[in-house]
């Protein structure tokens, strides 16, 4: 079964940036549809964002609380989607996995997410 | 914007028993695309059902789902030690493209 594990959370100061990646075991990119999905401490799951793969339009949907302030590409030569964070507010943090639509309503592979703490 | 609203909020059952979990949309959910998630702490949610009443691929037929149009509920006949944990129902299709309950704890008596 593909793998996806998430990278590049951390600590970070209100106003700031971090870029997250998700890398695939295999080469799924050119054909996923992936999202992040973000779960404060204590707190249920949220969708941040979604990225349709090429063959689809290749286009990103957002959650009207990142809207404008997050972006999600993907790098299929590294099997890897990306997460750009900018602007970062002290509600934005939470465990952000990546997650793959095998079929496309349902957010059916995940990976263990990463940490992303906004604090002064 | 639809809302997704779960009950109870936490259940209480024994080992053996049947557990009835409740998610009650704001408004039609699209095709009945309506699934469920089971989270145990420190790990990522696993699907379990999709479209409101079909299986995802290795879970238990004790796992049922069912309803339509805006109230669904999951089932778990004869609860194994596993399956105390918290469940998230999660609607497609409508703004925003992808809602969350949530969530029911399900917790042992």
């Amino acid at each position: 079964e593909v793998q996806l594990v998430e990278s590049g959370g951390g600590l970070v100061r209100p106003g700031g940036s971090l870029r997250l990646s998700c890398e695939a075991s295999e080469s799924i990119f050119s054909h996923a549809w992936m999202s992040w999905v973000r779960q404060a401490p204590g707190k249920g799951l949220e969708w941040v964002g979604r990225s349709l793969s090429k063959a689809a339009g290749g286009a990103t949907d957002y959650a009207a609380p990142v809207k404008g302030r997050f972006t999600i590409s993907r790098d299929e030569s590294k099997n890897t989607l990306y997460l750009q964070m900018s602007s970062l507010k002290i509600e934005d943090t939470a465990v952000y996995y990546c997650s793959w639509h095998t079929i496309d309503r349902t957010f059916n592979i995940w990976g263990r997410g990463t940490l992303v703490t906004v604090s002064s | 914007e639809i809302v997704l609203t779960q009950s109870p909020g936490t259940l209480s059952l024994s080992p053996g028993e049947r557990a009835t979990l409740s998610c009650r949309a704001s408004q039609s959910v699209s095709s009945n695309y309506l699934a469920w998630y089971q989270q145990k702490p420190g790990q990522a949610p696993r699907v379990l059902i999709y479209d409101a009443s079909s299986r995802a691929t290795g879970i238990p037929d004790r796992f049922s789902g069912s309803g339509s149009g805006t109230d669904f509920t999951l089932t778990i006949s004869g609860l194994e030690p596993e399956d105390f944990a918290v469940y998230y129902c999660q609607q497609y299709g409508s703004s925003p493209l992808y809602t969350f309950g949530q969530g029911t704890k399900l917790e042992i008596k």
